[in-house]
């Protein structure tokens, strides 16, 4: 079957640095995407990976290994608004979107 | 630039009751058109998603059906509606053109089932 996992739920620190992991076994692979969602809102898209490496985008940060099925987001320099949920998200080999159920990100003062 | 909608926002419903969910989509043509429903602490799950007008597929055996009547409209209807409905419904559309397929989400419906 095919499977996403990542931690339920985490807790930092405003100003801190967080990374949130997710690792998948899926029917072919191609390309892994990380969405922030805010309670009662629709997801909105942060990155998106399909070869192995980091990848940068202001504060937030992607890594792909596909040898390893494993991704991280990186949060940099942590505030307030960054509390949500972030979802990874895989797209199989018949190019459909497998989400993992969300990592919820608490960040506290 | 292109747009999705969708309403009603919020739905209370009684249990029995129908229900249909509209999205539109703006600013783009030929579009794949999705449904997801979101359970409270959960993944989305994709219910339905549809490649062209008249053309729908189906994820999961379920009590809800999808229709799409225009390019860029794509109706989420149920006869019957069970406790179970309850959640956060998403419409989304996603270009195949560039270098990945990222989606597109509407604003949601959040539907409540007594």
């Amino acid at each position: 079957g095919q499977n996403i996992d990542q931690p339920t739920e985490m807790t930092a620190t405003e100003g801190a640095i967080v990374q949130i992991n997710c690792t998948y076994q899926t029917s072919g692979f191609n390309g892994l995407f990380w969405y922030q969602q805010h309670a009662g809102e629709a997801p909105t898209f942060l990155s998106y990976n399909v070869l192995d490496g980091l990848e940068e985008k202001g504060r937030f940060s992607s890594f792909l290994s596909r040898s390893k099925g494993y991704s991280y987001l990186l949060l940099k320099e942590l505030q307030m608004k960054d509390s949500a949920s972030y979802l990874c998200v895989v797209m199989d080999s018949n190019y459909q979107l497998i989400w993992g159920a969300g990592t919820k990100l608490i960040i506290k003062p | 630039s292109q747009t999705i909608h969708q309403w009603p926002a919020t739905l209370v419903q009684p249990v029995g009751s129908p229900l249909s969910l509209e999205c539109t989509v703006e600013g783009t043509s030929n579009p794949n058109l999705y449904w997801y429903r979101q359970a409270a602490g959960r993944g989305l799950q994709l219910l339905f998603y549809s490649v062209g007008i008249g053309q729908i597929s189906s994820e999961v055996p379920q009590n809800l059906s999808a229709s799409r009547p225009q390019d860029r409209q794509f109706i989420l209807s149920s006869k019957k509606l069970l406790l179970s409905d309850s959640g956060f419904y998403l419409c989304a559309w996603r270009e195949l053109a560039g270098d990945y397929n990222e989606q597109f989400f509407g604003p949601g419906t959040r539907l409540t089932v007594l």
